[in-house]
């Protein structure tokens, strides 16, 4: 089955600075990938995702590249707030067969330092 | 939409007691997914529906966790009886077959004394 590894485990950054948190994913049939941030006491929330037909996705602040020869994709934060503290998720998935299924990465704690 | 709704908040119980989760999907979602969040094991599917059908349950622990759906709007996780180990903060989430997104409740946090 799919495994999803993910680094780091924890991040602090600078108000202003980047972070980048990276993937990498075993199942090469593997073809869409999110991002969900979670804030402390809410639940996980769907805030950028790509399909492996694209190599990179821009929004605002934030930007997903995915290497699929490597298997692996990160996610890029730029000008980071302090709002941005959270754990951040990734996940891959193979939409036709096992997407029923969403194998979470084991996450990364990201603190934006004021 | 409300969101994906989930009730109670948070959850004390005593060990033997048997404790129920609610969940209430997004209007129109055919999907409903039970997670659970522990700080050792992240987030875990126990148990998914499909049009109210449980698919695949195994993630689900033991026999003590159980989960129904009755309607397409209302799903029930119960645990009896409940153990110290069960604490955890349990997540519903919901899709829709026509899109990948998956939206998830602000959980129950659950602690079994």
């Amino acid at each position: 089955g799919e495994n999803v590894e993910q680094h780091p485990s924890t991040l602090s950054v600078q108000e202003g600075d980047s972070a980048v948190i990276k993937c990498t994913y075993s199942d090469s049939a593997s073809n869409y990938f999110p991002w969900y941030k979670q804030e402390l006491g809410k639940g996980p929330q769907l805030i950028i995702d790509i399909r492996s037909n694209v190599g990179e996705k821009k929004d605002q602040r934030i930007a997903v590249t995915l290497n699929k020869t490597a298997k692996h994709f990160s996610l890029h934060i730029t000008e980071t707030q302090p709002e941005d503290s959270a754990v951040y998720f990734c996940a891959a998935i193979y939409m036709k067969t096992s997407y029923d299924k969403v194998i979470f990465g084991p996450g990364t704690s990201l603190s934006v330092i004021p | 939409d409300a969101g994906v709704i989930q009730s109670p908040r948070h959850e004390v119980t005593e060990m033997g007691q048997e404790v129920t989760l609610r969940c209430k999907p997004i209007s129109g979602h055919d999907y409903l997914f039970w997670y659970r969040q522990t700080m050792m094991r992240g987030l875990e599917l126990l148990i998914y529906f499909n049009n109210n059908v449980p698919i695949d349950d195994s993630g689900m622990p033991e026999d003590r966790f159980s989960a129904k759906m009755p309607n397409a709007s209302f799903s029930t996780l119960k645990i009896q009886p409940s153990e110290p180990r069960d604490s955890a903060v349990y997540f519903c989430a919901s899709r829709s077959t026509l899109n990948e997104k998956l939206f998830f409740g602000s959980g129950t946090q659950l602690s079994v004394l």
